[in-house]
């Protein structure tokens, strides 16, 4: 799996837009970007993903540059249950196959009163 | 989306003893994985394990250690053999489906 690169820890003040970038300079024709997210204690929850076209769902927005060499989450309104480590990760994915999800150090968001 | 089951959620154990992790899903499902998240650290790929097949280990972890069954399409389990302080961790299991991966809460493990 290619390689991301994102900050270690990111602060945010709640209902403000929260957004959280990475760098996958590396990623191949056939790889998506996903992003996961693992609030404390808890297992990792999916939240998005994307190939080349900008994506959203209740949760969060994707954004892919055209190069498709960095991307960017975007949590609309912050609040302090968004508190959680996020990755983003590079991966085959779509609907007809399957990759193992390999999980790097990730961004520690924490949302802030 | 699928609802993966974990057992225990969490353990105390003894040094040089061994634990057995049980994984079940409310469907069935090809693919299943198993990680491990030491204390404040990212989750790292333990296995991948295939029904019918065996499991393929990641760099780092060995058979011995870890043996996985995967008897069916719904179940699967982790062995943590012979532990030691170093294995207090969480493991998680974890399966794909169509484009996205699922995780169990995990099974928070402390060795004493």
């Amino acid at each position: 799996d290619a390689k991301t690169t994102q900050p270690p820890s990111m602060d945010c003040a709640e209902g403000r837009a929260a957004n959280l970038p990475c760098n996958h300079s590396t990623i191949s024709g056939n790889e998506y970007v996903y992003w996961y997210r693992q609030i404390h204690s808890q297992g990792p929850q999916y939240i998005i993903h994307g190939l080349k076209n900008n994506e959203t769902n209740e949760m969060a927005s994707l954004i892919i540059t055209e190069d498709r060499k960095s991307s960017t989450l975007i949590l609309p309104h912050a609040t302090l249950r968004d508190t959680a480590v996020y990755y983003c990760i590079v991966r085959v994915g779509g609907k007809t196959s399957y990759d193992k999800v390999i999980f790097g150090p990730g961004t520690s968001l924490s949302v802030i009163p | 989306s699928a609802v993966i089951s974990q057992k225990p959620s969490r353990d105390i154990c003894q040094r040089g003893t061994s634990l057995t992790i049980q994984c079940q899903v409310d469907s069935q499902v090809t693919m299943m994985f198993w990680y491990r998240q030491q204390p404040g650290q990212s989750l790292t790929l333990i296995a991948t394990a295939n029904q019918g097949s065996e499991a393929t280990y990641e760099s780092g972890f060995v058979i011995d250690k870890f043996p996985i069954s995967r008897p069916n399409l719904t179940f699967s389990t982790l062995t943590v053999s012979n532990m030691s302080p170093e294995d207090s961790s969480i493991y998680l299991c974890s399966l794909g489906q169509g484009a996205e991966a699922f995780f169990g809460q995990g099974t928070r493990l402390t060795v004493v």
